[in-house]
């Protein structure tokens, strides 16, 4: 199976600085990588699909960006709603594997 | 508005067996692949299964492979989790979550529901 592994595992940041967590596939998946937020008490919420494009209704701070094996999630300007797991998920064939997540806070 | 809600979460006795359901409004299900997503305590994402929106086929995590199947009743909009042979391991809340774009396996999840909690303990 394509092993996803973000990194960092965790991170803490200021209000207004430029957040990057990276996801890496094992295998080309070319891109079939969706990024989700996942607030405290919520429900996951899709952010990116396709790697870099953004779902409607998703701020546009958010951006990601890599193809192939590589890929990044920016946050240009940190938000305190920011406050999250963010998760990347591969979904080109099954399993259908997220990786294991990299809390965000300030 | 789209929405999916969970139900039939528990606490069940290990080996013991338990159903999930998930309920579809506001879009139609019949078009859209659906996804099972779990979160153990204090862990991270795990997926589970999913199923097209015909229901022509099933993929399963290695995890749950031969103990959970996942089903869907397009006549009723809802979606069924079949839990057998249940292990302490399998803690955990349980989400269903709809594919962004109907027709396709290959995509995110865009809806998900609040999720349901199953707990396996003796």
């Amino acid at each position: 199976d394509i092993q996803m592994t973000q990194s960092p595992s965790s991170l803490s940041a200021s209000v207004g600085d430029r957040v990057t967590i990276t996801c890496r596939a094992s295998q080309d998946i070319s891109t079939y990588l969706a990024w989700y937020q996942h607030r405290p008490g919520k429900v996951p919420k899709l952010l990116i699909y396709a790697a870099s494009a953004l779902q409607s209704g998703v701020p546009s701070r958010f951006r990601g960006s890599g193809s192939g094996t590589g890929f990044t999630l920016t946050i240009s300007s940190l938000q305190p709603e920011d406050v999250a797991t963010y998760y990347c998920q591969r979904y080109n064939t099954a399993p259908w594997t997220f990786g294991q997540g990299t809390k965000v806070e300030i | 508005q789209e929405q999916v809600v969970e139900s039939g979460g528990g606490v069940v006795q290990p080996g013991r067996s338990l159903r999930l359901s998930c309920a579809a409004s506001g879009f139609t299900f019949s078009s859209y692949a659906m996804h099972w997503v779990r979160q153990a305590p204090g862990k991270g994402l795990e997926w589970l299964a999913v199923i097209p929106y015909d229901g022509s086929n099933t993929y399963y995590g290695d995890s749950v492979k031969g103990r959970f199947t996942i089903s869907r009743d397009n006549s009723k909009n809802t979606l069924y989790l079949q839990m057998n042979g249940l292990r302490p391991e399998d803690t955990a809340v349980y989400y269903c979550a709809k594919v962004a774009v109907a027709g396709t396996l290959h995509w995110g999840m865009d809806v998900w529901g609040q999720g349901t909690t199953v707990t396996v303990s003796s």
